[in-house]
């Protein structure tokens, strides 16, 4: 898996767009950009993935540069229950392992 | 989406003695179910792949003997911890490979806490 860059922290306000950037510059072609989130003392949950277009459901968008050396996760309404860890990692999806990085770790305030 | 679960949720128990924990994959089949761990304040750490009908496959580092899995069916993975030590101590975490309309997706478990005394 390319390695990802994540800042460590962010804070957002209750109702605001939450914007979560993720740096994957050496990613491959047949990497897709998948991300993740881990609220305090639960597993993971899948939130989305892309390769190159833009997608977006019921959770959240994922927008991903045309070169495809980052992308953005966005929660268009961020609540308190988005309080979380995200996690970003690019993965062929065929290959077996998810490596997690460090994460972002998103405040939600009121 | 898809759903994982493991028991038991949390456990807690004397150093030497063992502990299974279980992973199931409860509305598809799994094939290939993978098996972490989280040290406070830490990511995840992919310890074993556990294929079904076949050994796992350990991460450098994880100890085969001590953390023995098996996995007997396609919707069932089972950890022990033999001869638990309070450094085991950690959130114990599964996932399966599910493949849905939008490709290939990771569902996880909600985790197991053990503490080991």
């Amino acid at each position: 898996d390319a390695k990802t860059t994540q800042p460590t922290s962010m804070d957002c306000a209750e109702g605001r767009a939450a914007n979560l950037p993720c740096n994957h510059s050496t990613i491959s072609g047949n990497e897709y950009v998948y991300w993740y989130r881990q609220i305090h003392s639960q597993g993971p949950q899948y939130i989305i993935h892309g390769l190159k277009n833009n997608e977006t459901n019921e959770m959240a968008s994922l927008i991903i540069t045309e070169d495809r050396k980052s992308s953005t996760l966005i929660l268009p309404h961020a609540t308190l229950r988005d309080t979380a860890v995200y996690y970003c990692i690019a993965h062929t999806g065929t290959a077996s392992k998810l490596t997690f990085g460090t994460g972002t770790r998103l405040q939600v305030t009121l | 989406g898809a759903v994982v679960s493991q028991h038991p949720s949390w456990v807690i128990c004397k150093s030497g003695t063992s502990v299974k924990i279980e992973c199931r994959s409860l509305d598809f089949q799994a094939t290939t179910m993978f098996w972490y761990r989280q040290f406070p304040k830490q990511s995840l750490m992919l310890m074993a792949t556990s294929n079904e009908g076949s050994k796992a496959t350990y991460e450098q580092g994880v100890e085969k003997d001590k953390f023995l899995i098996n996995h007997a069916s396609l919707t069932l993975s089972t950890l022990t911890v033999t001869s638990a030590h309070p450094e085991d101590s950690s959130f114990y975490i599964c996932s399966a490979k599910f493949y849905a309309s939008g490709g290939l997706e990771q569902f996880f478990g909600p985790g197991t806490r053990l503490t080991v005394l």
